[in-house]
């Protein structure tokens, strides 16, 4: 089936150590986003990926890095410097100039 | 930014409409208007979106107003699978043509028996 998958649902990590988000999608978006969204809150734009090898910081870029390797990969790795990882990271991908499409998320708890 | 304002919840009774209402008043004449709603736990799920007119697809229809200042969500027949936070925002274009969405906090709606 055609779709964004991020894996895994749940992770746990500790305090100063960096963690690696997968996200994945075989629908052949040129577009790939990543949000962060805390409890009760809508989501914010971390960062966001138009084509291969090409990626922009969006609203709240500080503590976190992307790669777009592939088209259909953009992981995200939330390093030591974010102060307050803890949160549900949410990825999507969208042809250009069409409605975004996410995944079901991850969660992230640091220990 | 073009900001967004909706009521933090509304209740609909199952099998009736829920209108679900948005205002954007400082929206540009090329921003789209998009819904999206999210169940707890989940990605967020696109709706539909428009631009001046009316539209319809077979989740909902979309009203925008003459003045693009405000729209509404309709649900013709609520269940209790439309119990989400339902978002409304106004698209931006980025450098290079993608798009960005703007999160708010969102309507939560509540469908009962």
């Amino acid at each position: 089936d055609g779709g964004i998958t991020q894996s895994p649902k749940y992770l746990f990590r500790k305090e100063g150590q960096n963690v690696t988000l997968s996200c994945e999608q075989n629908l052949n978006h040129d577009a790939m986003y990543w949000y962060r969204q805390d409890p009760g809150q809508g989501l914010r734009l971390i960062y966001y990926s138009q084509i291969v090898n090409d990626f922009q910081k969006g609203d709240i870029a500080e503590g976190y890095s992307v790669s777009r390797e592939k088209k259909e990969s953009f992981p995200l790795t939330v390093t030591s410097a974010q102060k307050n990882p803890t949160a549900f990271y949410l990825c999507a991908s969208s042809p250009q100039g069409q409605p975004q499409h996410f995944g079901d998320g991850t969660r992230l708890s640091i220990l | 930014d073009a900001k967004t304002t909706q009521p933090t919840s509304m209740d609909c009774a199952e099998g009736r409409a829920a209108n679900l209402p948005c205002n954007h008043s400082t929206i540009s004449g090329n921003e789209y208007v998009y819904w999206y709603r999210q169940i707890h736990s989940q990605g967020p799920q696109y709706i539909i979106h428009g631009l001046k007119n009316n539209e319809t697809n077979e989740m909902a229809s979309l009203i925008i107003t003459e003045d693009r200042k405000s729209s509404t969500l309709i649900l013709p027949h609520a269940t209790l699978r439309d119990t989400a936070v339902y978002y409304c925002i106004v698209r931006e274009i980025l450098t290079g043509g993608g798009n960005k969405l703007t999160f708010g906090t969102g309507t939560q709606l509540k469908v009962e028996l």
